[in-house]
């Protein structure tokens, strides 16, 4: 299986701050990699697909890169909404793999 | 409007079963593939199946093989998971997933479009 490690694992942060959250891959996935925030009771929400492609609809100041084995998230000047956990996750074989969340708070 | 509704989860003993529904609208359900995905509480995400747009190919997460079966019935717009001899490890919220792709020729990039709200199953004696 393909493990997927994020770093850090929490992160404190104030608004206006730009932050990078990383995602490691156990082995090479080329760009089949997705990110996802969560807020606590609601269902994950796609942000970022093929590692660095923004879904329609999330605002500009998400951002990702990478490929092969080393990813980033950033978000470039934190809103209050962005308050969340986030999660990356693989679609290069089965089984689907998601790493095991960065949360992000308000310092 | 794109929905999805899950619905099925309950208070259940160890061993025993859950049939679990996804009622989707909005989109041509016939066309996509579709997951189910639980969060344990107070855990992170874990992928538990997937389906193929007509039945034909299915895929598990290996904690779950030969326990659960996902299927779909693209006359009514509906997807299941059911569980059979459940474990208290299985307790979590499960949700329900479009897949939507990108790219073309040989590299499809998919992602978790859509997403439910969510039901919950609880294993306990």
């Amino acid at each position: 299986d393909i493990q997927l490690t994020q770093s850090p694992s929490f992160l404190s942060a104030s608004v206006g701050d730009r932050v990078t959250i990383t995602c490691r891959a156990s082995q090479g996935i080329s760009s089949y990699l997705a990110w996802y925030q969560q807020k606590p009771g609601k269902a994950p929400k796609v942000l970022i697909y093929a590692a660095s492609t923004l879904q329609s609809g999330v605002p500009s100041r998400f951002s990702g890169s990478g490929s092969g084995t080393e990813f980033t998230l950033t978000i470039s000047s934190l809103q209050p909404e962005d308050f969340a956990t986030y999660y990356c996750q693989q679609f290069n074989r089965y089984p689907i793999t998601f790493g095991q969340g960065t949360r992000l708070e308000i310092k | 409007e794109v929905q999805l509704v899950e619905s099925g989860g309950g208070l259940v003993q160890p061993g025993g079963s859950l049939r679990l529904s996804c009622a989707v609208s909005g989109f041509t359900f016939s066309s996509y593939w579709m997951s189910w995905v639980r969060q344990a509480p107070g855990k992170g995400l874990e992928w538990v199946a997937n389906i193929k747009p007509d039945g034909s190919e299915k895929y598990y997460v290996d904690s779950v093989k030969g326990r659960f079966t996902i299927s779909r019935d693209n006359a009514k717009n509906s997807l299941y998971l059911q569980i059979n001899n459940l474990r208290a490890e299985d307790t979590a919220v499960y949700y329900c997933a479009s897949l939507d792709y990108y790219g073309s020729g040989s590299h499809y990039y998919y992602y978790m479009d859509v997403w439910g709200k969510g039901t919950t199953v609880t294993v306990s004696s």
